[in-house]
C-alpha cells in the first residue's frame, strides 16, 4: 500500500531562518500526485501544491519552494526566510488508485512548524 | 473559491447516542471525504463517495456509516457514538481523479 513518512514531528525556528519539512513517499503506482497542505492553528486544512510524478522541475512560489526527487522518492518543502505565520502543521499526501478504481489520498502524520519571533 | 462548510464547529454528545456530521460543498465536485484527525495520528480516510449514492471504505469505517443523497452534500453518521470517537472530523471534496482536495472547517466531536 502507499505510504507517506514525515520523519520530522515537530521543528522549531527562528524567524528568519530557512527550514525543510521532509516527505518520503512509497507507491506501487507508476503514475501519481503528491501534494502539501498547511493546517493553521484555526485547524483548516490549505491546500498549497499538487505535482504529478512525471513533473520533476522544483517549485518556487514566493518563499516557498519544492523539491521532487524521484529516484529518492522525496518531496520536500522549503520555507525561505521563514515568518511567524508560517507557524502550522503541514502535511505530505500521496494519490492512491483503490482496488475499485477510485483515487484516494494518504497522508502523512504531519510536520508541527513552530516559527518564534 | 471552493467553500466546503460543515455543519458545526464543535459537537458535545453523550455515549450511545446517534450523531450526524453534515458537510456541504458548492462547487459541483463528484468525490466527498471524510477523514478524523487524532494526534500523532495524521489524517484518517473513513470514508469516501465519488457519486451520488455510491460510497466506498476508507481505512477506519468501523462503527461509521455515510449518506450521500445529493450531490453537495455528504453526512457521516456515528451509529451509536462511543468515547473513542472523540476526534476532529474533516469533510473534504474534489473533482474526479486524483484531484485537489478541498477541506471544510472541522468539526470537533467529543463524546462522554
Amino acid at each position: 500500500a502507499q505510504k507517506v513518512t514525515q520523519a520530522q514531528t515537530e521543528i522549531s525556528v527562528v524567524e528568519k531562518e530557512d527550514v525543510t519539512l521532509d516527505c518520503v513517499y512509497e507507491t506501487r503506482d507508476t503514475t501519481y500526485y503528491l501534494f502539501w497542505y498547511k493546517q493553521p492553528p484555526s485547524g483548516e486544512l490549505v491546500f498549497l501544491i499538487r505535482r504529478n510524478s512525471f513533473d520533476e522541475q522544483n517549485e518556487i512560489s514566493g518563499r516557498y519552494s519544492w523539491n521532487f526527487q524521484k529516484s529518492t522518492s522525496s518531496f520536500n518543502f522549503t520555507i525561505t526566510a521563514s515568518q511567524v505565520v508560517d507557524s502550522a502543521v503541514y502535511f505530505c499526501a500521496l494519490s492512491e488508485t483503490t482496488q475499485g478504481g477510485s483515487e484516494k489520498l494518504v497522508f502523512g502524520k504531519g510536520t508541527k512548524l513552530t516559527v518564534n519571533p | 473559491d471552493v467553500k466546503v462548510t460543515q455543519s458545526s464547529r464543535y459537537l458535545v454528545k453523550r455515549t450511545g447516542e446517534k450523531v450526524f456530521l453534515e458537510c456541504v460543498q458548492d462547487m459541483d465536485h463528484e468525490n466527498m471525504f471524510w477523514y478524523r484527525q487524532d494526534p500523532g495520528l495524521g489524517l484518517r480516510l473513513i470514508y469516501f463517495s465519488y457519486d451520488v449514492k455510491m460510497k466506498e471504505k476508507g481505512d477506519i469505517p468501523e462503527g461509521y456509516s455515510v449518506s450521500r443523497e445529493k450531490k453537495e452534500r455528504f453526512s457521516l453518521i456515528l451509529e451509536s457514538a462511543s468515547t473513542n470517537q472523540t476526534s476532529m472530523y474533516l469533510c473534504a471534496s474534489s473533482l474526479p481523479g486524483p484531484d485537489t482536495q478541498y477541506f471544510g472547517p472541522g468539526t470537533r466531536l467529543t463524546v462522554l
